[in-house]
């Protein structure tokens, strides 16, 4: 168990519709990391999110959003379905973002939201 | 941003030594390597890191060139729950200090009984 949790395990929607998807991050994790990963394709970063603030972002396409709150627990919204969106979606989270260079931060990942759509 | 070529699959009798490599020739000196696996659909799993030294912990060990362009993970004595997805992942920071990850498509490696 990483300590990473993320809401639901599993999702069913339609094409058109909007899903939200929560992670809550490690206890005392401030950075949060969403991925995506579609059937038998590697994992594709999305976006970061560090002390409430977007701190980089990957391929996310316009149609999801995403935010941290202050009690460090993230969303990913995403909208406007397409079949294409059917993909496992994980949360993973890291204890610091270090301004400059990088340095090593391990992150942690959740279990997962299986997100199909019909 | 530096990348990262590891070979799509490698197959490891258990109780042997899995040695799975990774390139990461265009590595700046201030980036670390990074290693994880994905057991089937889970949530992907930190197995090591380092810098420049070789490192070991009690899931295996991390094995990274003089000249820092290669790395080898090794896993001492390969079980069938070590069948996974392993993914060498190289830390890339952007102007400002932001924190791009990139993940390849990882070495798939099958413990065979």
């Amino acid at each position: 168990d990483s300590g990473v949790t993320q809401t639901p395990k599993h999702l069913i929607t339609a094409t058109g519709q909007r899903v939200t998807l929560r992670c809550s991050p490690r206890s005392g994790d401030l950075s949060v990391y969403w991925y995506q990963q579609s059937l038998d394709q590697g994992l594709q970063f999305l976006i970061q999110y560090y002390n409430g603030e977007e701190r980089a972002k990957g391929n996310i396409l316009e149609r999801f959003s995403a935010q941290q709150f202050p009690d460090l627990h993230s969303e990913l919204n995403l909208s406007s379905l397409e079949l294409g969106d059917s993909a496992l979606y994980f949360c993973a989270s890291s204890l610091r973002q270090t301004p400059g260079p990088s340095l090593g931060d391990t992150q942690y990942f959740g279990p997962g939201t299986r997100l199909t759509v019909l | 941003d530096a990348k990262t070529t590891q070979p799509p699959s490698m197959d490891c009798a258990e109780g042997r030594a899995a040695n799975l490599p990774c390139n990461h020739s265009t590595i700046s000196g201030n980036e670390y390597v990074y290693w994880y696996r994905q057991i089937h659909s889970q949530g992907p799993q930190y197995i090591i890191h380092g810098l420049k030294n070789n490192e070991t912990n009690e899931m295996a060990s991390l094995i990274i060139t003089e000249d820092r362009k290669s790395s080898t993970l090794i896993l001492p004595h390969a079980t069938l729950r070590d069948t996974a997805v392993y993914y060498c992942i190289v830390r890339v920071g952007s102007a400002g200090g932001y924190q791009k990850v990139t993940f390849g498509t990882g070495t798939k490696l099958q413990v065979i009984p």
